[in-house]
């Protein structure tokens, strides 16, 4: 069966430092990737999403970043970190050949 | 610009009574319609897919119904149980070609015993 990782679960950084959060996936292969961030009382906001090993497309400009070195590997960086990126950051695969979404545990930034 | 609205208000039911939630869109033509569960500090569980051709989409105790004349879906839980209490998000698709959804902020019920 499929299983999608994250971490870590959480984190507390401050305002100006870098950050890498990674997702992977398991049992799949070819998976649309995609990140989202939840802020508190927003909704879900799509921010990456991947169809592809070095493919990425930017949904939102922000100070973020995506890559996908593996297939089955999602990464979201920042050079230098904002308060306003303090947020529930989720990571989430759909199979190529469909359509619902599975999402990750989540990783919960706080900025300081 | 596309908007999904649901009911920011929570919902308190009876358990055993059925519970209805509201996801209302504008500004869209989505191929498709998507319900998840969200639990505090969890990442959403993805519940029922309904497509544009589809009026109505039964799974256990869930059903969902997808008006787009009205722009509109409903979701029914019947028989509620304490254990349904969480958020319920509604999602769209954003006809990218590639899965990509829109996601409304989300209606928590809460069943009480």
């Amino acid at each position: 069966s499929q299983t999608i990782h994250q971490w870590p679960a959480t984190l507390v950084q401050p305002v100006g430092s870098p950050l890498s959060l990674e997702c992977t996936v398991e049992g799949t292969s070819n998976p649309n990737l995609y990140w989202y961030r939840q802020a508190a009382g927003r909704g879900l906001q799509l921010l990456f999403y991947s169809v592809g090993i070095g493919q990425i497309s930017s949904e939102v400009p922000q100070n973020l970043s995506a890559s996908r070195p593996q297939d089955r590997q999602f990464i979201l960086s920042s050079k230098k970190l904002l308060l306003s990126d303090s947020g529930f950051y989720l990571c989430a695969w759909t199979p190529t050949s469909a359509n619902e979404q599975f999402f990750g545990p989540g990783t919960r930034l706080t900025v300081l | 610009s596309q908007k999904i609205e649901q009911n920011s208000e929570a919902l308190n039911i009876q358990e055993g009574k059925t519970a209805t939630l509201t996801c209302n869109y504008t500004n869209y033509s989505p191929a498709y319609l998507q319900w998840y569960r969200q639990d505090p500090g969890r990442g959403p569980v993805f519940l029922l897919l309904i497509r544009e051709n589809e009026k109505e989409k039964r799974k256990e105790r869930l059903k969902v119904t997808f008006d787009t004349t009205l722009k509109q879906s409903l979701f029914h839980i019947t028989a509620s149980q304490p254990a349904d209490s969480a958020t319920y998000l509604c999602a769209l698709d954003t006809n990218s070609g590639y899965s990509t959804l829109t996601f409304g902020k989300g209606t928590m019920l809460l069943v009480s015993p």
